[in-house]
C-alpha cells in the first residue's frame, strides 16, 4: 500500500550544526522522491528532489540520499540557519506512474541562533 | 508567487452546509492537484485532474466531490461539512507532459473553519 513514514516529527537543533529527516517508503515501483519545506503559513515548496538512479544528490547545502534496496531516503541541512526553520516533507510518487505525490506527516524543524 | 490561485483564503461555516473552493492552475499546467491538511495528519492527497478528467483518487470522502473544468480551473465542493472537516486546503499544478520534472506548485491554501 501507499505509506511513507517520516522521522523524528520534531527536531531541534543549534545555529551552525546538521540535521538528518529520514523516510521510509513501502511500495516498490516509487521512483520519485521530493523533499518540501513548508514556512509558517505559507505554502509547501519543492526544496530538493531525488529519482531512483541515483544514490544521493546535493544543492548547496542540502542533500538527499536514497537508499532503494532498503527502501529509505534522507534529507541532510548542514550549517543550519535560522531561515532554515520550518516543517519539512518527504514524499513520494505512490505507483510511479505518475506524479501523485504521497507525503510523510512532517518534520518541525527548529533551528536556534 | 507559485502562480496557483486559490479563493478564499479563508472561510468560515457551520456543521451540515456545504461550500466550494476555488483553484486555477498556472497558466499551461493541465494537472491540479487536491490536498487537505490537518495538524496531525500532515498532507494527505484526496484527488487529482488532467486535462478535466479525474486521473487519481486518495482518501477523499464521499461528502466531496471536484472538478476540472474546460478552462482548466478546478473547485472542490465540500458538502455535510463536520468539525473535523476544518482544515487548510491546497490546490497544485504540474506542468505537462515532457515539461513535468515532478514538482508541484502549491497555491497559498483556503483554510476552512466549521463551527
Amino acid at each position: 500500500g501507499e505509506n511513507v513514514e517520516q522521522h523524528p516529527s520534531t527536531l531541534s537543533v543549534q545555529e551552525g550544526d546538521s540535521a538528518v529527516i529520514k523516510c521510509t517508503y513501502s511500495d516498490s515501483a516509487s521512483n520519485y522522491f521530493p523533499w518540501y519545506k513548508q514556512e509558517l503559513g505559507k505554502r509547501p515548496q519543492l526544496i530538493i528532489d531525488i529519482r531512483s538512479n541515483v544514490g544521493e544528490k546535493k544543492d548547496q547545502r542540502i542533500a538527499v540520499t536514497l537508499n532503494k534496496t532498503a527502501k529509505h531516503f534522507s534529507l541532510h541541512i548542514t550549517e543550519t540557519q535560522p531561515e532554515d526553520s520550518a516543517v519539512y516533507f518527504c514524499a513520494d510518487n505512490s505507483g510511479g506512474s505518475n506524479y501523485k505525490l504521497t507525503f510523510g506527516k512532517g518534520t518541525l524543524l527548529t533551528v536556534n541562533p | 508567487d507559485s502562480g496557483v490561485t486559490q479563493t478564499p483564503k479563508h472561510l468560515i461555516t457551520a456543521t451540515g452546509q456545504r461550500v466550494t473552493l476555488r483553484c486555477s492552475p498556472r497558466s499551461g499546467d493541465l494537472s491540479v492537484y487536491w490536498y487537505q491538511q490537518s495538524l496531525d495528519q500532515g498532507l494527505q492527497f484526496l484527488i487529482q485532474y488532467y486535462n478535466g478528467e479525474e486521473r487519481a483518487k486518495g482518501n477523499i470522502l464521499e461528502r466531496f466531490s471536484a472538478q476540472q473544468f474546460p478552462d482548466l480551473h478546478s473547485e472542490l465542493n465540500l458538502s455535510s461539512l463536520e468539525l473535523g472537516d476544518s482544515a487548510l486546503y491546497f490546490c497544485a499544478s504540474s506542468a505537462p507532459g515532457q515539461s513535468n520534472t515532478g514538482e508541484l506548485f502549491f497555491g497559498e491554501g483556503s483554510r476552512l473553519t466549521v463551527l
